[in-house]
């Protein structure tokens, strides 16, 4: 079975611009979650969607925003880029079911860069 | 919310001696704890996880440990290599019915010597 998949892997932008990152989800899985990971502030949780539904946000002003389509893959979209926002992007998809907690798994990230 | 905690930040061991890391958490409601390995480029791999309702779990040269009571968990590497060599973290999951939300803990940079 392939893996989580994003694209991107590299993105340089400059400030003010806007971003689009995806993701594909391991097959089967329908929830995505999205993680920002810099070297000051670890991994830090930025939404989840499930169903094409966000169910939770971490706690990142609303320049950052996502979506999910009806096959699974999500794209996150940061508008007005500021230099803090460089980091490595990672994408996690779970498998949901019944039995409580779910493994996630996560991509190989999209690094970002912003000038 | 919950917060998870991870010692050491950087573990620097010999080829062929054991290495363990440590998280505590704090909420009692977490259920699941995985813990992933990320190497260089890469995103974090999930290496081993337990559950709520299990003390410890083995693969290989890798276990955790599970103390509800003390709300900690560890990992241990024995007979380390230097493939094992990368930054690994823990988490702690509160899963209600079919949702999960992660909290991670800060990491830890192993260094294996040949």
């Amino acid at each position: 079975k392939a893996g989580v998949t994003q694209t991107p892997r590299y993105l340089i932008k400059t400030r003010g611009q806007q971003v689009t990152l995806s993701c594909s989800p391991i097959s089967g899985h329908r929830s995505v979650s999205w993680y920002q990971q810099t070297p000051g502030q670890g991994l830090q949780f930025l939404f989840e969607y499930f169903s094409e539904t966000q169910r939770n946000k971490g706690n990142f002003p609303g320049r950052f925003s996502g979506r999910q389509f009806s096959n699974s893959r999500s794209e996150m979209n940061v508008s007005t880029l500021e230099l803090g926002d460089s980091a490595l992007y990672l994408c996690a998809s779970s498998l949901i079911g019944d039995r409580g907690a779910n493994e996630q798994f996560f991509g190989p990230g999209t690094r970002l860069t912003v000038l | 919310g919950e917060n998870v905690e991870q010692h050491p930040s950087t573990l620097s061991v010999q080829e062929g001696d054991s290495a363990v890391i440590k998280c505590t958490y704090s909420d009692s409601a977490s259920n699941y704890f995985p813990w992933y390995k990320q190497e260089l480029g890469k995103g974090p791999q999930l290496i081993i996880d337990i559950r709520s309702n299990v003390g410890e779990k083995k693969d290989q040269r890798i276990a955790v440990t599970l103390n509800k009571t003390a709300k900690h968990f560890s990992l241990h590497i024995t007979e380390t290599q230097p493939e094992d060599s990368a930054v690994y973290f823990c988490a702690a999951s509160i899963a209600v019915y079919n949702f999960n939300k992660f909290y991670f803990g800060s990491g830890t940079k192993l260094n294996v010597k040949p």
